[in-house]
């Protein structure tokens, strides 16, 4: 069971435009959701995360919405820019549990054209 | 240079023959832990460790072992590898666990053959 998931395997944008990564859960207790990205050969590094208490947090070009009562939440990439092409994962925690697990969706493509 | 080390970064070898791969980070990191990556299913948490000698399943432990032994390292075994471990792997620390952003190594190709 795919507690975290990401249904778009791939997405595919304009230089300039608007990305608009999506990610939904199951799990009501999860009050932590963080975002990565990975470039092949690398491994994935941190870009941005948001507790619960809050619905949205911004860092940059970069904007995530939290939408507690859908179990889903967003990534904003205004304006995307061809170095953003990379894979993103949507990532969330029970804090409450008071364990290391942590839950990883399946992954988005991004491209950003030129 | 603040990092996680994990060696080595290709493996190719066959079914039973017990390996290691080892991970070491630098930032004085309570947490480690390590992912399997797979197409279509994303990362997947093997173990975890909150700090040293206390490590607790992820969710695909199964022919998996880890040791904590000291803070830095946090090496993966492989008693018996068989040919559905073939994956991309990778280890990851943080500052605290499950609220604090994880730091990952650059990954371990396997194969078992």
């Amino acid at each position: 069971d795919q507690q975290v998931k990401q249904n778009s395997p791939s997405l595919s944008v304009q230089e300039g435009r608007i990305s608009i990564l999506n990610c939904d859960y199951t799990n009501s207790m999860f009050d932590y959701f963080l975002w990565y990205k990975k470039y092949p050969a690398e491994g994935p590094t941190f870009l941005i995360s948001i507790s619960s208490i809050k619905d949205k947090n911004e860092d940059g070009r970069f904007t995530v919405f939290l939408n507690k009562s859908a179990k889903h939440l967003s990534l904003h990439i205004v304006p995307s820019q061809p170095g953003d092409s990379a894979v993103y994962f949507c990532a969330a925690s029970d804090g409450s549990s008071n364990t290391g697990k942590l839950i990883f969706g399946q992954g988005t493509t991004l491209q950003v054209k030129p | 240079e603040a990092q996680v080390t994990q060696n080595p970064r290709y493996l190719i070898t066959v079914t039973g023959k017990k390996l290691t791969v080892t991970c070491s980070q630098n930032m004085n990191h309570e947490y480690m832990s390590w992912y399997r990556q797979d197409p279509g299913l994303g990362l997947r948490q093997i173990y975890y460790s909150m700090n040293v000698e206390v490590t607790d399943k992820g969710d695909v432990p199964e022919g998996y072992k880890v040791s904590r032994k000291e803070k830095r390292n946090f090496p993966l075994i492989l008693e018996s590898p068989s040919p559905n471990q073939t994956s991309l792997y990778f280890c990851a620390s943080s500052l605290s666990g499950w609220n604090s952003p994880l730091h990952f190594g650059n990954g371990t190709r396997l194969t078992v053959t």
